[in-house]
């Protein structure tokens, strides 16, 4: 079975500081991984996907597979970074997805 | 586009009571999710809709949970009779294929089920 472990449920870093949001999961196939952002009072949105390999205001998840990890990266945080972070995996493409149980990160002043 | 509208936003009942959930998803998106968060945990998948047929309710709790898409577009989530551990919120998504096996994705903002 899939599953996704984010092992910081709270995660605070000062403003400026490199952030990190740790992501592991377990799936013996060749999973799609994804993370999503829910700032305050505002909906569950995406983040980014791994196939993208893209740059998401300013942050950056490379998939590593012999570690099976996804972690979330930035090098300078900012305030308006404050939010909660899922990390999710999907093996159909995107069609569903496990979520991991998430990381407040709390980027003080 | 209009995103994924969800009804109520909020619901407080008395465990062995009814509560429904509905959902609109966004225009043209034949799929349709519900996922339950509860606190502390990452949102888990209850059901998932292709047009108005079951793709996958395998941690749907049948026992008391149901869930409809009778024209392939609105759906309902019913939980009958609830639970205190039922208590979580309740979202929606919708998501259509966008080619590249990329699918668009989009969550309702949900509806938060107090239990007591």
């Amino acid at each position: 079975a899939q599953r996704v472990t984010q092992p910081e449920k709270l995660l605070s870093v000062f403003k400026g500081a490199p952030v990190e949001l740790k992501c592991n999961y377990s799936y013996s196939g060749s999973p799609e991984l994804f993370w999503y952002v829910q700032y305050s009072r505002q909906r569950l949105q995406l983040l980014l996907r791994h196939i993208s390999r893209e740059s998401i205001k300013g942050f950056t998840a490379d998939l590593n597979k012999g570690e099976t990890s996804f972690h979330l990266k930035k090098p300078f945080a900012q305030e308006e970074d404050s939010a909660m972070y899922y990390c999710a995996l999907s093996v159909n493409y995107g069609q569903n997805f496990v979520f991991g149980p998430g990381t407040r990160l709390s980027v003080l002043p | 586009e209009a995103g994924v509208a969800q009804s109520p936003r909020y619901k407080i009942i008395e465990k062995r009571q009814s509560v429904a959930f509905w959902c609109n998803p966004i225009s043209g998106h034949a799929t349709l999710y519900w996922y339950q968060q509860i606190l502390g945990q990452g949102p888990k998948l209850l059901i998932q809709f292709q047009n108005n047929g079951v793709v996958d309710d395998s941690q749907l709790p049948k026992d008391r949970f149901s869930a409809e898409r009778l024209k392939g577009v609105d759906s309902t989530l019913k939980i009958q009779p609830a639970k205190l551990e039922d208590s979580a919120v309740y979202l929606c998504a919708s998501s259509s294929y966008r080619g590249r096996g990329h699918y668009g994705y989009t969550f309702g903002s949900g509806t938060r089920l107090t239990v007591v």
